[in-house]
């Protein structure tokens, strides 16, 4: 399968501990997207990045979350200091020019701060 | 983007196709119309997407209207596995990255 996939799937955490998550996109794309989906919800953006550059964030990406891509490949979003209103599923998305940068989704990190 | 209005929830018997309506009436001339579906906890699957023309895929038909404020996605013989929470999104194309604004979407569910 050489869609995108995210590590872990699943996360319990306890409030105030730090996570990360990574992302894998779809070989060769070079844009790679983070977005967070809480229940009953559709997802929210919270940051892009263009090959290694992030270049757009979401307001809803406060001081405590910071993404990476450094290698212009793989990704990772690390929340600090976790807080129980940060449980939400977590979605990566990747995209290549050659599409109409169309979005193909991963299964997503369903986080749980406890 | 344009902001897009979806009906809550339809139900569809299986077998039968599912025609999913889509309202985005400030559609510019730029923005495509995108269509995905999210099966229970699972990540938002691509389905089709479209500028004005209608498309049709191995998955759904996408009709658009010549005015471009709404669009409807066909399911032809919808299975229970097309049970889903279907999103439409408006969405600028300039040949740039841009964001997916997701709805609340439809709740499309099929029964026997």
């Amino acid at each position: 399968d050489t869609g995108v996939s995210q590590d872990p799937r699943h996360k319990i955490t306890k409030r105030g501990q730090n996570v990360t998550f990574r992302c894998d996109p779809i070989s060769e794309h070079n844009r790679l997207y983070w977005y967070r989906q809480t229940l009953g919800q559709g997802p929210e953006f919270l940051t892009y990045f263009q090959n290694e550059a992030q270049l757009e964030k979401s307001r809803l990406l406060s001081d405590r979350f910071s993404a990476e891509r450094p290698k212009g490949s793989f990704s990772t979003l690390e929340i600090q200091r976790t807080e129980q209103g940060d449980s939400a599923m977590y979605l990566c998305a990747s995209s290549s020019w050659g599409d109409q940068e169309t979005q193909y989704f991963g299964p997503g990190t369903r986080l749980l701060v406890l | 983007d344009a902001k897009t209005t979806q009906p809550p929830s339809m139900d569809c018997a299986e077998g039968r196709a599912a025609n999913l309506p889509c309202n985005h009436s400030t559609i510019s001339g730029n923005e495509y119309v995108y269509w995905y579906r999210q099966i229970h906890s699972q990540g938002p699957q691509y389905i089709i997407h479209g500028l004005k023309n209608n498309e049709t895929n191995e998955m759904a038909s996408l009709i658009i209207t010549e005015d471009r404020k709404s669009s409807t996605l066909i399911l032809p013989h919808a299975t229970l596995r097309d049970t889903a929470v279907y999103y439409c999104i408006v969405r600028a194309y300039t040949g740039t990255a841009s964001k997916l604004t997701f709805g609340t979407g439809t709740r499309l569910q099929v029964t026997l």
